[in-house]
């Protein structure tokens, strides 16, 4: 069964470094891949996919990441972070008939000023 | 921009009361999840419909819950009745079965069973 890992809990950094989320996924064939974002009291919002092709995406806001397969990783970055990013970002993986659809446990962003 | 609607946004009822969780699709989207989020469990999947058939539910208490799409426009989640261990936010999300699926999540249901 596909399954999702997101090693970080929680994770703190300034406003201003840089980001990387990690993620660790298991499929058994090709697998599409997705970050969401949620912010307080709000529903998931769609950052960037992979389906195919070029290993690097980008998203919305910034934000970018890239699809290793040796790894079974997809990392989701940004070079330099904004408060308002602070949120709960979801890896996510599926496939092409929309069913097989899992989550990852989140990672909790706090930004310091 | 379209969006997933969902009603009502916040709930608090007694237990063993009905609760009925109601989601308006994206039109054209052809699947429908249902999804319930809580701080221990993270999002569990309760259940999924294509072209307004259940393919999955077997993420929800069948003994209490039911899921259902009337038509294209409105799925449902019903709880009946309700317990405290229910209280959660449920979330509706659909898509488009072509290609891939990417989900387009509501703002979700927050629900409180006292």
């Amino acid at each position: 069964a596909q399954s999702v890992t997101q090693p970080d809990i929680h994770i703190t950094v300034s406003e201003g470094a840089s980001l990387e989320l990690r993620c660790n996924y298991s499929y058994g064939a090709t697998p599409y891949l997705f970050w969401y974002v949620q912010s307080p009291g709000q529903g998931l919002q769609l950052l960037l996919k992979y389906f195919s092709g070029d290993t690097l995406v980008q998203g919305i806001k910034g934000f970018e990441a890239e699809f290793k397969r040796s790894q079974s990783s997809f990392n989701l970055r940004k070079p330099s972070v904004h408060w308002s990013d602070a949120a709960e970002y979801f890896c996510a993986v599926g496939d092409n008939y929309g069913q097989n659809f899992v989550f990852g446990p989140g990672t909790r962003l706090s930004v310091l000023p | 921009d379209a969006r997933v609607t969902q009603t009502p946004r916040h709930k608090v009822t007694e237990m063993g009361q009905e609760v009925t969780m109601r989601c308006q699709p994206i039109l054209g989207h052809n699947t429908v999840f249902w999804y319930r989020q809580t701080m221990m469990q993270g999002l569990e999947l309760l259940a999924y419909f294509r072209n307004r058939a259940p393919l999955d539910d077997s993420g929800m208490p069948k003994d209490r819950f039911s899921a259902e799409m009337p038509d294209a426009t409105l799925a449902t989640l019903k709880i009946q009745p309700s317990e405290p261990r229910d209280s959660a936010v449920y979330f509706c999300a659909s898509g488009l079965v072509s290609g891939a699926n990417v989900l387009t999540f509501g703002a979700g249901s927050r629900l409180t069973v006292l």
